[in-house]
């Protein structure tokens, strides 16, 4: 039972380069999200996504970023013409299923990948 | 808005003492979830526990409990009989129903450092 897989582990990219960050989510997961963490701070939501869909790019810098979740395949996360700035390290998470808290209901845990992280030189 | 505050960039402890981290939030949602995450040196986000916002008990996870106040917005991990391996940065977090349920806000996080 694979937990959420993201590659590459390690991606160095020059300046002006595209950055593809991929992520698989836990088997039987249909809900992805993409989080940034900069050094010593921590992680900022990107956006969030069902297959074929996304709901939530809030998070999300308006240019050079974009997501998907295909209905086959992992979700990716794309940067077009990195700069330096985009040097995090960048987390992908799953969950089964939105649950919306009622009265005593959980919300549902998601679980995260083990990040990528992205070095702009 | 939602918000997180973790006082504390630094924590020392000696090994096999017990350890309060402090997180304190702020959300007008009357429905939430509060976590908390270890993130070792090799970088992966651990789950370790949750918190209902209307769970009447203090989450427990082995050594891990939450000291959830209400009333006074705060959610304290504490780490009972610390280990060496314990030294790591740990993140508080919240969802909520204004976030959708499914945006989940950080802290700054909190280096806890175990000393032999």
């Amino acid at each position: 039972n694979a937990g959420v897989m993201q590659n590459p582990r390690h991606l160095v990219r020059r300046r002006g380069q595209e950055a593809r960050l991929r992520c698989s989510p836990m088997k039987g997961h249909s809900h992805v999200y993409w989080y940034r963490q900069l050094p010593e701070e921590g992680l900022k939501f990107m956006v969030y996504l069902q297959k074929e869909n996304i709901i939530d790019e809030s998070g999300m810098p308006k240019e050079r970023f974009s997501a998907e979740f295909p209905k086959e395949g992992p979700s990716i996360l794309r940067i077009q013409q990195v700069v330096r700035g985009d040097s995090a390290a960048y987390f992908c998470a799953s969950s089964s299923k939105l649950i919306i808290q009622g009265t005593g209901a959980s919300l549902t845990e998601a679980f995260f990948g083990q990040g990528t992280r992205l070095t702009v030189v | 808005a939602q918000k997180i505050t973790q006082t504390q960039p630094g924590m020392f402890v000696q090994e096999k003492e017990a350890v309060t981290l402090d997180c304190t939030y702020d959300t007008s949602d009357q429905s939430y979830g509060l976590f908390w995450y270890k993130q070792p040196s090799s970088g992966e986000m651990i789950f370790l526990i949750y918190q209902g916002s209307y769970d009447e008990q203090n989450a427990t996870e082995g050594r891990y409990s939450l000291n959830f106040q209400k009333a006074r917005k705060s959610a304290n991990l504490v780490i009972s009989a610390s280990q060496l391996g314990d030294s790591a940065m740990y993140f508080c977090a919240m969802r909520g129903r204004n976030t959708g349920g499914f945006k989940t806000i950080f802290g700054a996080g909190t280096r806890l450092f175990v000393k032999a």
